[in-house]
């Protein structure tokens, strides 16, 4: 069953460091997602991404956070300097249509802890 | 503003045993309902959601939710637990004013013990 996939598992970084996280969504699907959720906290939507734009993001996306889909198949987020509060599990989904009725995949995440 | 509210963050039930997850939305209008389970080292898989039709849903595993408007609620229920069954589980809400986004519960942690 097609998965999405996401790497590298856990990225421990330093304060101030630029990280990327990867994702591979699933092959056909058109509409890509990050959420992430801070220890103990509520999962939060970051940003959705459809035809090579952002089409939606919250106000934690602020001007730290880049999503691009370099190639056809993976989607990244980039967090330019990291702060100690951007430390979280970070998920990324995908969904072959947009519409809030359409099933999100997500994938097993990115732990990211940054010191 | 959407919220979701899941007043228990943990919940021990002995295996066979019945399953109730407590599920509550703030919402402004019609709402998008949806059940996630999350195993250790695993993604977030759906269980269920509702959009719209008869309150009482099916779905994967056994689990079935009911939705109540007059409660704002979504409860997730099993007749009887299975030790896999373990495993955190989140309810989100979505809207289609609101685009594509989900909106989660703080998550529910199931302990099964035999």
């Amino acid at each position: 069953e097609p998965e999405v996939t996401q790497t590298p598992s856990h990225q421990v970084t330093q304060m101030g460091q630029e990280v990327i996280l990867r994702c591979v969504p699933i092959s056909n699907h058109l509409y890509f997602y990050w959420y992430r959720q801070i220890l103990g906290q509520k999962v939060e939507f970051l940003v959705s991404f459809y035809n090579n734009e952002i089409s939606e993001k919250s106000e934690i996306f602020d001007d730290q956070f880049s999503v691009e889909r370099p190639d056809g198949s993976n989607f990244t987020l980039k967090i330019r300097s990291t702060k100690l509060e951007d430390s979280a599990m970070y998920f990324c989904a995908s969904n072959l249509r947009g519409g809030i009725s359409y099933e999100q995949y997500f994938g097993p995440g990115t732990r990211l802890t940054v010191t | 503003a959407q919220s979701v509210t899941q007043p228990d963050i943990h919940i021990t039930v002995s295996e066979g045993a019945s399953l109730e997850l407590r599920c509550n939305y703030s919402y402004g209008a019609t709402p998008y309902l949806f059940w996630y389970v999350q195993s250790p080292g695993q993604g977030l898989q759906l269980l269920l959601k509702y959009f719209s039709g008869d309150t009482l849903v099916q779905g994967i595993k056994g689990f079935e939710a009911e939705f109540k408007r007059s409660q704002s609620s979504f409860n997730l229920r099993k007749p009887s637990v299975h030790w896999s069954d373990a495993a955190e589980y989140f309810c989100a809400v979505g809207e289609k004013e609101y685009g594509n986004k989900l909106v989660f519960g703080a998550g529910t942690i199931l302990r099964v013990k035999s």
